[in-house]
């Protein structure tokens, strides 16, 4: 079974930076594409990013253009997301997620990580 | 980017009743949308891709339909374990956008 673990996040002030992990296992990471979608407190999901399967193509929800970088490492299984400049807006529950189909809709999730952006 | 508007936001039910829940996009994406399931404290779970095209391992009951800029999902007899938050989702284009979601609750 799909395995994805978030690591890194916490409390970061604002203008602050953060990266997180997805550490991927039970599948060949190299082959797939991924995302990061979010989820504030009480509200619904957004979206973050996506990166293809080689790192080649990357896309951005507008909010994080410019702050937000996605990347992988296929030789450790393992998806980032650096966090620049994060306002307080950027406080969610942040999850990875298996693409399933050509970037497409989403397999598996991991269980998220919390960053809160506060003084 | 597409605008994703579910209906209603709040759905009370009871167990064994059949429910609808609306899904409307701001543009036509032909059959390219999803729909999760998330319960408290966890992560989204797939149920429906491809507007209608169930997940492997999930029930029977629930099911998608619609194209275009109209879509639905039902569940056509409502579990204890289906009481949850339902997004749908629309991969047409970048930005990826959810719906709302719509949460069912014991009646």
């Amino acid at each position: 079974q799909v395995q994805l673990v978030e690591s890194g996040g916490g409390v970061v002030q604002p203008g602050g930076s953060l990266r997180l992990s997805c550490a991927a296992s039970r599948f060949n990471f190299s082959d797939y594409a991924m995302h990061w979608v979010r989820q504030a407190p009480g509200k619904g999901l957004e979206w973050v990013a996506f990166i293809g399967y080689n790192g080649n193509n990357k896309y951005y929800v507008d909010s994080v253009k410019g702050r937000f970088t996605i990347s992988r490492d296929n030789s450790k299984n393992t998806l980032y997301l650096q966090m620049n400049s994060v306002r307080p807006e950027d406080t969610a529950v942040y999850y990875c997620a298996q693409d399933g189909y050509s970037g497409r809709w989403y397999g598996p999730w991991g269980q998220g990580t919390l960053v809160t952006v506060s003084s | 980017a597409i605008w994703v508007t579910q209906s209603p936001s709040l759905l009370s039910a009871s167990t064994g009743d059949r429910v609808t829940i609306s899904c409307r996009v701001s543009q036509g994406i032909s059959s390219y949308l999803a729909w999760y399931q998330q319960k408290p404290g966890k992560a989204p779970e797939l149920l429906i891709y491809a507007a209608s095209t169930l997940q492997g391992g999930v029930p029977s009951r629930f099911s998608g339909s619609g194209s275009g800029t109209v879509f639905t999902l039902t569940i056509s007899y409502l579990q204890s374990e289906d009481f949850a938050t339902y997004y749908c989702q629309q991969y047409f284009s970048f930005p990826h956008t959810f719906g709302g979601g719509t949460k069912v609750e014991i009646k």
